[in-house]
């Protein structure tokens, strides 16, 4: 069974520092990842997705994907304490329909 | 547009109760899912739908839980009888065929 590990588990970081979150799938046919946010209480909202070698930027987010090794990584540059929440990456299989997820990792941006 | 919406957003149960949670998708998705988080297991999916048909019922899941999808604008999920273990956040999704889900703001269940 399809497996996403993130890592850590929870992260705290400085107003205004860097965060970086890891997550790796154990099934060699996932094509495709996303990054979602969850903030206390709230719904997930899709935050960024990847699905080539590389990276992506979209404001202070930065997405990276290694396919070789199924590992993607997401960057929080100037961390502001609304970005304070529950971030979860899930991963697709390729010609697949369902999202598998990961349990997260919950970060707290100190002011 | 209006999102998924999700009801009741709380639910107390005794155990042993029969329960039913509703969901509204996204109008024109053709993708629904049914999703439990909690803390230790994270999202779990329970049943997924494709054009109102059944695509996966959940495997664990499908002794006590059945989702439904009467048309393409609701769906609902029972569970039946309850169980303490089933304390836990009920995520219903949906998305247009492979692109970004979107997520009801959820109902949290307590089985006493």
């Amino acid at each position: 069974q399809q497996k996403v590990q993130q890592s850590p588990e929870s992260l705290i970081v400085p107003e205004g520092g860097m965060a970086s979150l890891n997550c790796t799938s154990s099934d060699r046919n996932v094509d495709y990842f996303w990054w979602y946010r969850q903030h206390s209480g709230k719904s997930p909202k899709m935050l960024m997705s990847i699905f080539s070698n590389g990276e992506k930027e979209e404001g202070r987010f930065t997405v990276h994907l290694n396919k070789a090794s199924l590992h993607t990584s997401l960057h929080i540059r100037d961390s502001q304490p609304s970005d304070s929440a529950l971030y979860l990456c899930a991963a697709r299989r390729a010609m697949g329909y369902k999202l598998t997820f990961g349990t997260g990792t919950s970060l707290l941006v100190d002011p | 547009d209006a999102g998924v919406t999700q009801t009741p957003r709380h639910e107390v149960a005794e155990k042993g109760q029969t329960i039913i949670l509703k969901c509204e998708p996204v109008s024109g998705h053709n993708d629904l899912f049914w999703y439990r988080q909690t803390k230790i297991q994270g999202l779990e999916l329970l049943s997924y739908f494709r054009s109102k048909s059944l695509m996966e019922d959940g495997g664990a899941f499908k002794d006590r839980f059945k989702a439904e999808m009467l048309n393409s604008s609701f769906s609902t999920l029972k569970i039946q009888p309850t169980e303490p273990k089933d304390s836990a956040v009920y995520l219903c999704a949906s998305r247009q065929t492979e692109n970004t889900l979107y997520f009801g703001a959820g109902t949290r269940l307590s089985v006493l």
